[in-house]
């Protein structure tokens, strides 16, 4: 069965450090997402890409976070300057239809910001 | 804007009962969507179940059940003859309108022998 695929499983970043999050969504999807859970807590949007652009964000989603689909495949989630609070579970999700249609998620990189 | 409440933060079921897992929602919208993922320990976020707002008929999947009560804005998830390795979170979810998928807080759920 298809699958989303997120790379690393886990990473640990020192506070002040850029961090990237890969992504490879399900190939014939159009819709990506990415969610943030942190721990203990509820799993939260963070933002929507569609056509190659953002579609919709949070206001979790501010100017320390960007998203890009840089080829046919990967979809990443760049953190320009981590703050201990970014630590949490993300997860990429991807979809066919969009809201419609079921999100299928990958198995998430538990961030650590030290 | 849309809501999803989840009021059980735990719940306790022997292995072989059935359990229900509460989920109540809100939105103005008239089309909308419910879904439900389980989280186990490891953390990944499993699809389970999906209910459109216009299906007729409550949907299933194998020992999943999502009881669909629109008039009381309701989706609780029934799971018959609970195992072992249904432990774990479980998470209520929706789309509506423009909006993306929004999660309630989850309700762990714990499976005895």
């Amino acid at each position: 069965e298809p699958e989303v695929t997120q790379t690393p499983s886990h990473q640990v970043t020192q506070m002040g450090q850029e961090v990237i999050l890969r992504c490879v969504p399900i190939s014939n999807h159009l819709y990506f997402y990415w969610y943030r859970q942190i721990l203990g807590q509820k799993v939260e949007f963070l933002v929507s890409f569609y056509n190659n652009e953002i579609s919709e964000k949070s206001e979790i989603f501010d100017d320390q976070f960007s998203v890009e689909r840089p080829d046919g495949s990967n979809f990443t989630l760049k953190i320009r300057s981590t703050k201990l609070e970014d630590s949490a579970m993300y997860f990429c999700a991807s979809s066919v239809l969009g809201r419609e249609d079921g999100y299928t998620f990958g198995s998430g990189t538990r961030l650590t910001v030290v | 804007a849309q809501k999803i409440t989840q009021t059980q933060p735990g719940m306790f079921v022997q292995e072989k009962e059935a359990v229900t897992l509460d989920c109540t929602y809100d939105t103005s919208d008239p089309s909308y969507g419910l879904f439900w993922y389980k989280q186990p320990s490891s953390g990944e976020m499993i699809f389970l179940i999906y209910q459109g707002s216009y299906d007729q008929q409550n949907a299933t999947e194998g020992r999943y059940s999502l009881n669909f009560q629109k008039a009381r804005k309701s989706a609780n998830l029934v799971i018959s003859a609970s195992q072992l390795g249904d432990s774990a979170m479980y998470f209520c979810a929706m789309t509506s309108g423009y909006s993306t998928l929004t999660f309630g807080k989850g309700t762990m759920l714990l499976v005895s022998p």
